[in-house]
């Protein structure tokens, strides 16, 4: 069991640019989640995966966001025409559905828009 | 928004116990009380869950009242890599996957 992984883990992009991050999740782990967290805040919940499945989305997935989990495993989550206001940490996290409601979390990936 | 009302800091001396109270008083039945922590620059950290027992494992005790509308995480030994934003969260098993963070408590463990 090595965790949720996040690449990469830092990003810096100019304005109107696009960016992908991508979330390996523990391994058997059938449900993966998508946050946002900007600073001084707690993280905001973005969307949920559950095997291949986009179950549940946040209003906060504008329709510049997109996320894919293609075969159940690894996610990626694309930001097209990136603005200032996406600066934020991107936290992955992932549970099995065993888990009682635990989620584990990645280390995050902190996009910076100039 | 959360459903849940915690202290923006507090500190405590290292060694001693560390009691995080939260507010949640418009618990539902089958709302379940889940505490994370989230240390610097890391991702949050589950810590415990309850339903209405009390709940003790390697990290920390949940207690939680009997009205359920308040609970206390508690930190027995406190230590300063216990230093941490530590967040109170209600969710019902079931239902939403998704975790309602609210602002959490800075907990600021000093020597």
């Amino acid at each position: 069991d090595t965790g949720v992984s996040q690449d990469p883990r830092h990003k810096i992009t100019k304005r109107g640019q696009n960016v992908t991050f991508r979330c390996d999740p523990i391994s058997e782990h059938n449900r993966l989640y998508w946050y946002r967290q900007t600073l001084g805040q707690g993280p905001e919940f973005l969307t949920y995966f559950q095997n291949e499945a986009q179950l549940e989305k946040s209003r906060l997935l504008s329709d510049r966001f997109s996320a894919e989990r293609p075969k159940g495993s690894f996610s990626t989550l694309e930001i097209q025409r990136t603005e200032q206001g996406d600066s934020a940490m991107y936290l992955c996290a992932s549970s099995h559905r065993s888990s009682g409601g635990k989620q584990y979390f990645g280390p995050g990936t902190r996009l910076t828009v100039l | 928004d959360a459903k849940t009302t915690q202290p923006p800091s507090m500190d405590c001396a290292e060694g001693r116990a560390a009691n995080l109270p939260c507010n949640h008083s418009t618990i539902s039945g089958n709302e379940y009380v889940y505490w994370y922590r989230q240390i610097h620059s890391q991702g949050p950290q589950y810590i415990i869950h309850g339903l209405k027992n009390n709940e003790t494992n390697e990290m920390a005790s949940l207690i939680i009242t009997e009205d359920r509308k308040s609970s206390t995480l508690i930190l027995p030994h406190a230590t300063l890599r216990d230093t941490a934003v530590y967040y109170c969260i209600v969710r019902a098993q079931g239902g939403s996957e998704k975790l309602v963070f609210g602002k959490g408590t800075k907990l600021t463990v000093n020597p």
